[in-house]
């Protein structure tokens, strides 16, 4: 049982836009730092954004993060078919369940 | 080149026992705090446990305190994970991922292993 939320599924045909919405509370992303990770099917995740908004080298800058209060977004630009991936924000958490909490993850499909 | 490569899973009773490793290479492993991470079948990512780089600190989620246990040998580059009192619900694949401290010292996973599948049955 996440405490992050995320849309379950979003869409978008090739070279379009989507972002990704993770909501949480202020025991978790409101004082912390977010980081987003790509799971292809049948891979382990992907380190895709940390600290909010840095990207590792070798990921592309289609790929953007931000985060305002107690929400953070994914954005992916110039959609493509190999972008076809659950996506998983994840943080700190202060409470006592857990000391590190994932979203529930969301399903981007290419039209 | 990074590699975390996770092993032991199997398939065992509930109230069983099981003991998982991951074997690391490619970096300083006595320098980096490891994680445990599960992924129940069809289901999402869940935290599942930490130990720092020198094994003193370690921190579990509610869903396994008591009947987990983490620990490193880092003699042998080596993250395991102990796992007591299984149930149906443990059933997951588990991955071994490596930390990084960020801003505020907050972690991210920058290396996750392929996963070993552990599945709790009857």
């Amino acid at each position: 049982q996440s405490v992050l939320t995320q849309p379950p599924s979003v869409s978008a045909a090739p070279g379009q836009k989507v972002t990704i919405s993770c909501s949480g509370s202020s025991s978790n992303i409101g004082n912390n730092y977010v980081s987003w990770y790509q799971q292809l099917p049948g891979t382990a995740p992907k380190l895709l954004i940390y600290d909010n908004n840095k990207r590792p080298s070798g990921i592309p800058d289609r790929f953007s993060g931000s985060k305002s209060g107690t929400s953070a977004t994914l954005g992916i630009t110039g959609l493509q078919t190999g972008d076809e991936a659950d996506y998983y924000c994840g943080t700190w958490d202060s409470s006592l369940s857990a000391f590190y909490v994932f979203g529930t993850g969301t399903k981007v499909t290419v039209l | 080149e990074v590699q975390l490569v996770e092993s032991g899973g199997v398939v065992v009773q509930p109230g069983g026992s099981l003991r998982l490793s991951c074997a690391a290479s490619g970096f300083t492993f006595d320098d980096y705090t490891m994680h445990w991470v599960r992924q129940a079948p069809g289901k999402g990512l869940e935290w599942v446990s930490l130990i720092s780089w020198d094994g003193g600190s370690t921190y579990y989620a509610d869903s396994v305190k008591g009947r987990f246990t983490i620990s490193r040998d880092n003699s042998k580059n080596s993250l395991y994970l102990q796992m007591n009192s299984l149930r149906t619900e443990d059933t997951a694949l588990y991955y071994c991922a490596k930390a990084v401290a960020g801003q505020l010292g907050v972690y991210y996973f920058d290396y996750w292993g392929q996963g070993t599948l552990v599945t709790v049955s009857s």
